[in-house]
């Protein structure tokens, strides 16, 4: 069965620390991995995609590596502001004909001041 | 670009009445929709796959005649709630896809609250 393991559940950081969230997967056969960030109310929005090739992707001041040998991915936020408070959900889509998406239970940052 | 707007935001309606929600695809033609469900402090529940001109495929333990998906068109799915009771009220998410690897798009969620 494809899963998708988060952690920590959640976190608390203060403002202009750096953070890292873990994302481990068991789906197979693998072809991509992204990150969202989902403000509470909202749909998430995406941070980075990873293919097969890609080990590393930056997005402003997010930063996520792959590690397909270990499927383990992380999503490394630096500088944090207040405004990162919100909930990261790791996404692994299979590389069948359905492209099925397995879906993290996200971790929930709070950013404080 | 890749725009998806879903319509409305939120909704509140009264038990055994139905609601429809949009979801559009602005930039891009969509053959693939998804919607799903998501309970406050969990992630996304795929309810079902929304396929432009053929039926919808739905997630094990959705009931078919009770969300009713139409995708009519390349850039419009609907999701219809119908005879709505207080145990749907959920947030309610689409998304469509554009690429088969790189591009989902995410509608910004329609709260729905059954009174």
């Amino acid at each position: 069965k494809n899963q998708v393991e988060q952690s920590p559940q959640s976190l608390i950081i203060l403002e202009g620390k750096n953070c890292t969230l873990q994302c481990n997967y068991t789906v197979s056969p693998f072809s991509n991995l992204r990150w969202y960030k989902q403000d509470t109310g909202r749909g998430p929005v995406s941070l980075t995609i990873m293919t097969f090739s890609e080990n590393t992707k930056s997005n402003g001041r997010y930063t996520a590596t792959l590690d397909a040998d270990t499927k383990q991915s992380s999503l490394h936020i630096t500088a944090s502001q207040l405004s990162d408070s919100a909930s990261y959900i790791c996404v692994v889509s299979d590389d069948t004909n359905a492209g099925k998406s397995t879906f993290g239970d996200g971790t929930t940052l709070t950013v404080k001041p | 670009g890749a725009v998806v707007s879903q319509h409305p935001s939120r909704v509140i309606c009264k038990s055994g009445t139905s609601v429809k929600i949009e979801c559009r695809s602005l930039d891009f033609q969509a053959t693939t929709m998804f919607w799903y469900r998501q309970f406050p402090k969990q992630s996304l529940m795929l309810m079902a796959t929304s396929n432009e001109g053929s039926k919808a495929t739905y997630e094990q333990g959705v009931e078919k005649d009770k969300f009713l998906i139409n995708h009519a068109s390349l850039t419009l799915s609907t999701l219809t709630v119908t005879s709505a009771h207080p145990e749907d009220s959920s947030f309610y998410i689409c998304s469509a896809q554009w690429d088969r690897v790189y591009g989902y798009t995410f509608g910004s969620g329609t709260r729905l609250t059954v009174v």
